[in-house]
């Protein structure tokens, strides 16, 4: 089975911080997601990567960066997180048109 | 701007019944259009999908109508069982740079009752 896991289920940080969300994935994917899950939102992309160091902006990608060094894993960066940032945090690999995903990161910021 | 705009937000269907979600998308670009089923502390995971050239999908009680003309696409779980209670999300993607980008819909939360 394919699997996605994540560093943390639950993560609590001040604003301000510097926050870093893993991500590690088993099956030699090529292409990795990071989305945010909120209620009445649905789950709005923030970053791609389509290969190792190489990234895209998705929808939302503002007070966000991502780093890839390995296939495998792929990072998400608050570089100074904020309120606004509290939400449900998903990362997703994908083979050919399915998109597999974490069991999710809920990150609160207080 | 949502792309990809779903309804209901909430639904509550008797066992046996037959549930209903539907969607409707913008951009006449997207090629592949899924639907995802999350669970309570779980990741979404892929239920069913289809492509724009064919009208109706179906897997076992799953079944995706598609209207290409009027963009909207629907998902229909036919007998729902208790197990059918989680968020359901449509979404339509199309290809960056070799990758699949998906759109999500705002996602339904389906309850069955017993």
């Amino acid at each position: 089975d394919v699997k996605v896991t994540q560093s943390s289920r639950y993560l609590v940080k001040r604003t301000g911080e510097k926050v870093f969300l893993e991500c590690v994935q088993d099956m030699d994917h090529e292409n990795m997601f990071w989305y945010r899950q909120d209620p009445g939102l649905g789950l709005r992309l923030i970053y791609f990567s389509y290969d190792v160091k190489m990234k895209e902006k998705g929808d939302i990608p503002e007070g966000y960066s991502v780093s890839r060094e390995k296939k495998e894993r792929f990072s998400l960066i608050l570089e100074s997180a904020s309120t606004n940032q509290t939400s449900m945090y998903l990362c997703a690999s994908s083979w050919y048109n399915e998109q597999f995903f974490g069991p999710g990161t809920r990150l609160t910021v207080l | 701007q949502q792309q990809v705009k779903q309804s209901p937000q909430s639904l509550i269907v008797q066992k046996g019944g037959i549930s209903i979600i539907n969607c409707a998308y913008e951009n006449t670009a997207f090629d592949y259009f899924p639907w995802y089923q999350q669970f309570p502390g779980k990741g979404p995971a892929l239920l069913i999908a289809i492509r724009p050239d064919v009208s109706e999908k179906k897997e076992g009680r799953f079944t995706i109508s598609f209207n290409k003309s009027a963009k909207q696409f629907s998902l229909h779980i036919m007998d729902s069982q208790p197990g059918d209670s989680a968020t359901y999300f449509c979404a339509a993607s199309d290809q960056i740079q070799g990758a699949q980008k998906l759109v999500f819909g705002q996602g339904t939360r389906l309850t069955i009752n017993p």
